[in-house]
């Protein structure tokens, strides 16, 4: 079955950078489009953006662009998001979902990682 | 980019009522509109993918309706675990988007 396994809480300091991971495994790890999606305390959910981890190609939403590089290392099957110059704006649970694969239905988010939370605080 | 809206943004229901969420987005989206369910402390957890078609595992009391702009999330049978947080999501264009949020609560 399809597992995606996140690295665990951080506390960082405001203009710092956190990168969280996110292992998977039960399928191919460079056929499926990889999501990070955040939600801060009591909020919604907040789309960053996709990683293609067969091209390693990426597309940021536009709040995040300069701040956020999402990578991959495909020998380990894991895929990265580092945010960079951290406020406490950006204290939340960062999500990686895995993308169903339809070509017919757009993006739906199929599988998701457990969370972790990044807490920005001085 | 589009913008999602639910409604209610909260509503109470005891088990058994039959429950109805909605979503508008701001421009048509065809059927490209998925259903997600939250639990607290927990990660989200698709229902309903292309507005009406039902994820593997997920109980037939879920249904979705709607196309272009408008869409619904209907529970026939409320149940005890259904106590729990509904987003919407538009998978038209990005950048992706999500409604803010129902959170359905008990009677």
């Amino acid at each position: 079955q399809v597992q995606l396994v996140q690295s665990g809480a951080e506390v960082k300091k405001p203009g710092a950078s956190v990168r969280v991971s996110c292992k998977s495994s039960g399928y191919t790890f460079t056929d499926y489009y990889m999501h990070w999606v955040r939600q801060a305390p009591g909020q919604g959910l907040e789309w960053m953006g996709w990683m293609n981890p067969n091209s390693g190609g990426t597309n940021y939403a536009q709040n995040f662009r300069g701040r956020v590089t999402m990578t991959r290392d495909t020998s380990i099957t894991t895929a990265y998001m580092e945010l960079r110059r951290l406020t406490s704006d950006d204290t939340a649970v960062y999500y990686c979902a895995r993308d169903s694969g339809s070509t017919l239905y757009g993006t739906v988010f199929e599988s998701w990682g457990q969370g972790a939370l990044v807490t920005v605080s001085s | 980019d589009i913008q999602m809206t639910q409604s209610p943004s909260s509503l109470f229901a005891s088990v058994g009522d039959r429950v109805a969420i909605t979503c508008r987005a701001s421009q048509s989206l065809d059927s490209h509109l998925n259903w997600y369910q939250q639990k607290p402390g927990r990660a989200p957890k698709l229902l309903i993918y292309a507005a009406s078609s039902l994820q593997s595992g997920v109980p037939s009391r879920f249904s979705g309706s709607g196309s272009g702009a408008d869409f619904t999330l209907t529970i026939s049978s409320l149940q005890p675990e259904d106590f729990a947080t509904y987003y919407c999501q538009q998978s038209y264009s990005t950048p992706l988007s999500f409604g803010g949020g129902t959170k359905v609560e008990i009677k």
